[in-house]
């Protein structure tokens, strides 16, 4: 298996601009985590999905972020407008639920998406 | 509040030499431990899970353990190696396996010197 797959893997863009993070998951898995994380705050857990339904979002900073799941295969981080303060390093990543299976195998994290917003 | 301390920050040693990482939580109800090593430009790896009956578990050079009652862990690394600088990253399920939130620590940033 190939892992969590995120694209792109940096992106620069200017302030007001629309900006898409992707996410693969590991085929099978039943949960997807969009976290963030930046040197102040550590890792910051935005949202997760449970097969394909958004589960909670509260992580979620502004109305100006949204995360869809269209198939248990793919899932998109949308930030628009971005700021400056969005710059950070977006990681994906998925798990397996089932009891023993969940806790055995632990979430899988991409390898992430490094964004800068200028 | 559910929070998770790591210390110390950052921590610099000698090739070969053995370090010990803290942990300590506040979270509650906890229903596992996570320690992750996250290396540069890359994700999370777990290291080890162990939920709050056990005390102690091992991957290869990374030993990690766990005091439910006085809620810490550690994380020890002997005979380090240059690959082991990375940021050692402690996780806590807040609620049940299968669907608890991740309370992240901060990380500890462990340099080893040639």
């Amino acid at each position: 298996d190939a892992g969590v797959i995120q694209s792109p893997r940096h992106e620069v863009t200017e302030m007001g601009q629309e900006v898409t993070l992707r996410c693969k998951p590991i085929s099978g898995h039943d949960y997807l985590f969009w976290y963030r994380q930046t040197m102040m705050r550590g890792l910051e857990l935005l949202i997760y999905f449970n097969n394909n339904v958004p589960i909670d979002d509260s992580g979620m900073p502004e109305d100006r972020f949204s995360a869809k799941m269209p198939n248990a295969s793919f899932s998109t981080l949308k930030i628009q407008p971005s700021e400056p303060r969005d710059s950070a390093v977006y990681f994906c990543a998925s798990s397996l639920t089932g009891g023993l299976s969940a806790l055995n195998y632990g979430y899988t994290f991409g390898s992430g998406t490094r964004l800068t917003v200028v | 509040k559910n929070q998770v301390e790591q210390s110390p920050q950052s921590l610099i040693i000698l090739e070969g030499k053995n370090c010990t990482l803290q942990c300590n939580y506040t979270v509650s109800p906890f229903s596992n431990l996570r320690w992750y090593k996250q290396d540069t430009g890359r994700g999370p790896v777990s290291l080890t899970i162990m939920t709050f009956s056990e005390n102690t578990k091992s991957n290869g050079r990374y030993t990690a353990t766990l005091d439910a009652d006085t809620k810490q862990s550690s994380l020890h690394i002997t005979a380090s190696q240059l690959s082991d600088s990375a940021s050692y990253i402690c996780v806590v399920t807040h609620g049940s396996s299968n669907t608890g939130k991740l309370i992240f620590g901060q990380g500890t940033t462990l340099q080893v010197k040639p």
